[in-house]
């Protein structure tokens, strides 16, 4: 069963703060993983779409990485602004859905 | 490009009473939409698939009779919650397909229903 593990759960950062959020996965087949953003009470915001390993996408401050195991999501100076959930997720060539992972709440402060 | 709408964005009702709930999706056509459950600081719970044209096919553990789902075109497919109870109350959100192949998933805004 394809299965998705984000870490941490929560992270709180200064602005200006570089960090990374982490995402492992085991799946028979990665056909694609996925980062979103959510905010409260909002549907989630697609950000990347990574395809294989060694694959780089970057926006804005944004840059995400996936390797056969896990993928990092990298936030280069964040602003207050960047604070959200994000959000995870796999589909592999046995599932037409994406299973999702539990999501990092991020909090960035002035 | 790539927008997906629903509608109501929030509904209140009395339990015992059915709700629907309408996917759209705007600017493309969509063959398979996804419903999703959400609880409170938790992630996304796939409820069940929806192909236009054809039955949904749900998770398991959830009930058919319960959660109606309907996709009769490519760009709207309906949730309806029957006789909704408090348990019910939930943020529900739904996605389209915009790709056949890589199929990349848009979602819509959510819907937050409170069952009194």
């Amino acid at each position: 069963e394809d299965q998705v593990t984000q870490s941490p759960e929560a992270l709180r950062l200064q602005e200006g703060e570089s960090s990374s959020l982490n995402c492992s996965y085991t799946v028979s087949g990665l056909r694609g993983l996925f980062w979103y953003r959510q905010d409260p009470g909002k549907g989630p915001e697609f950000l990347f779409t990574l395809y294989s390993a060694g694959e780089e996408k970057e926006k804005e401050r944004l840059k995400a990485t996936l390797t056969k195991k896990e993928s990092f999501l990298h936030i280069t100076a964040p602003k207050p602004e960047d604070s959200a959930t994000y959000l995870c997720a796999v589909r592999s060539y046995n599932n037409n859905d994406m299973r999702f992972g539990a999501g990092t709440r991020l909090t960035v402060k002035p | 490009g790539a927008v997906v709408s629903q509608h109501p964005s929030r509904v209140i009702c009395k339990s015992g009473t059915s709700v629907k709930i309408e996917c759209r999706s705007l600017d493309f056509q969509a063959t398979t939409m996804f419903w999703y459950r959400q609880f409170p600081k938790k992630s996304l719970m796939l409820m069940a698939t929806s192909n236009e044209g054809s039955k949904a096919t749900y998770e398991q553990g959830v009930e058919k009779d319960k959660f109606l789902i309907n996709h009769a075109s490519l760009t709207l497919s309906t949730l309806t919650v029957t006789s909704a109870h408090p348990e019910d109350s939930s943020f529900y959100i739904c996605s389209a397909g915009t790709n056949s192949y890589f199929n990349e998933q848009f979602f819509g805004p959510g819907t937050r229903l409170t069952v009194l």
